[in-house]
């Protein structure tokens, strides 16, 4: 099945500076890439999301790559906010038609920072 | 507004008994629906998928048997912790595909005691 390296488990960072969160997986299959943000006691919230047909997306400070090749993905917040302080969660999905179809695998998270 | 209402948000229970969290899918007819498990300071875990009309499927390691999931109808998935233990304390949380993005439920907050 798949799995999802997410990397680093922490980032601290000071406001107005960028931070990146990067993500490898493993199976080729998957084409679907979410990004979420948890805050304590909530549910994850989608941030920022990419289909394989793309290399970039951008949602103003947020934006995601993808390497299909190299089967990596990021998240790049830049300008960021202390209220950006949160969990972020990246996951992969594989496409219709396979039994894993619909399936999030996450990966572990990273506790983001962002001093005032 | 929530498109995917999950209920219980929080419940404490005591050990032995069950507890059943109900999720609901309001904006759209959903025929498959996922059971996620969160333990503190982890990851989420797929911990099987719902199948409205038919048996669910589980990911492995996780007892059937003890964790029930019934989808009834279209629009309603229940998972049923019975028995539950103090290691059962988790985030469960329900979510669906609609081929073009992902939703989650609220979530539940069970504790046992």
């Amino acid at each position: 099945g798949e799995n999802v390296e997410q990397h680093p488990s922490t980032l601290s960072v000071q406001e107005g500076d960028s931070a990146v969160i990067k993500c490898t997986y493993s199976d080729s299959a998957s084409n679907y890439f979410p990004w979420y943000k948890q805050e304590l006691g909530k549910r994850p919230q989608l941030i920022i999301d990419i289909r394989s047909n793309v290399g970039e997306k951008k949602d103003q400070r947020i934006a995601v790559t993808l390497n299909k090749t190299a089967k990596h993905f990021s998240l790049h917040i830049t300008e960021t906010q202390p209220e950006d302080s949160a969990v972020y969660f990246c996951a992969a999905t594989p496409g219709p038609g396979g039994t894993s179809y619909g399936k999030l695998t996450f990966g572990q998270g990273t506790i983001l920072t962002v001093h005032p | 507004g929530a498109v995917v209402s999950q209920h219980p948000s929080w419940v404490i229970c005591k050990s032995g008994t069950s507890v059943k969290i109900e999720c609901r899918s309001l904006d759209f007819q959903a025929t498959t629906m996922f059971w996620y498990r969160q333990f503190p300071k982890q990851s989420l875990m797929l911990m099987a998928t719902s199948n409205e009309g038919s048996k669910a499927t589980y990911e492995q390691g996780v007892e059937k048997d003890k964790f029930l999931i019934n989808h009834a109808s279209l629009t309603l998935s229940t998972l049923t912790v019975t028995s539950a233990h103090p290691e059962d304390s988790s985030f469960y949380i329900c979510g669906r595909d609609r081929g073009y993005g992902y939703t989650f439920g609220s979530g539940t907050r069970l504790t046992v005691v």
